[in-house]
């Protein structure tokens, strides 16, 4: 069974610029969690979306919003971004959100943004 | 808020066992995880342990977990030099991680010859 995939693996943007993110979970899972991993702040929940509906938020600014779609694929989108945007985006699948190990989440290689 | 500390660097020799400690602060979490990230890659799931327990064993790993002190550790025996890699440590609260997973901060395993 693939794992979780995510694309791009890297990307250059600038200030200001918006950007898109793609996770496509392992098949059968229906829940999508995305993180944001930095040096300084280490691994921060974003948000996870289960059954196209966003379940939680993490605590971060609405220029972060997200997807997902009816396959469970999820997209996770960036606007004006800021310096403080570069990070490794990492997206993690589970089979369902209600709790007990079988929502153990598996995570994706990850996008690598740089913003300049 | 939740909380989860490690230490941030251990360094074994090969062939010895190291063992890498976790503190947590909610004490409603229900699963607390161990993960391993290698240079340029995503989080791989190495085990996990359900509160009610308080130990675990899958081959090289071994997780004991003291609920009253809320501390988590992860022993592996016999290191290998693949095994260098940062071991984040992970809850999830009572809801499943509804509210996303809890991680530390990281703990850098440095593998000496």
């Amino acid at each position: 069974k693939a794992g979780v995939t995510q694309t791009p693996r890297y990307l250059i943007k600038t200030r200001g610029q918006q950007v898109t993110l793609s996770c496509s979970p392992i098949s059968g899972h229906r829940s999508v969690s995305w993180y944001q991993q930095t040096p300084g702040q280490g691994l921060q929940f974003l948000f996870e979306y289960f059954s196209e509906t966003q379940r939680n938020k993490g605590n971060f600014p609405g220029r972060f919003s997200g997807r997902q779609f009816s396959n469970s694929r999820s997209e996770m989108n960036v606007s004006t971004l800021e310096l403080g945007d570069s990070a490794l985006y990492l997206c993690a699948s589970s089979l369902m959100a209600s709790g007990g190990a079988r929502d153990t989440q598996y995570f994706g290689p990850g996008t690598r943004l740089t913003v300049l | 808020g939740e909380d989860v500390e490690q230490s941030l660097f251990l360094s074994v020799r090969e062939g010895d066992s190291s063992v890498i400690n976790c503190t947590y602060t909610d004490s409603s979490s229900t699963y607390l995880y161990w993960y391993k990230q290698e240079p340029g890659a995503g989080l791989q799931l190495l085990t996990y342990i359900f509160s009610n327990m308080d130990m675990k064993q899958d081959q090289r790993l071994t997780v004991l977990l003291n609920k009253k002190d809320k501390h988590l550790s992860l022993r592996i025996a016999d290191t290998q030099t693949g095994d260098s890699a940062i071991y984040f440590c992970a809850e999830a609260d009572s809801g499943g991680g509804a509210d996303g997973l809890t991680f530390g901060k990281g703990t850098h395993l440095i593998i000496q010859p």
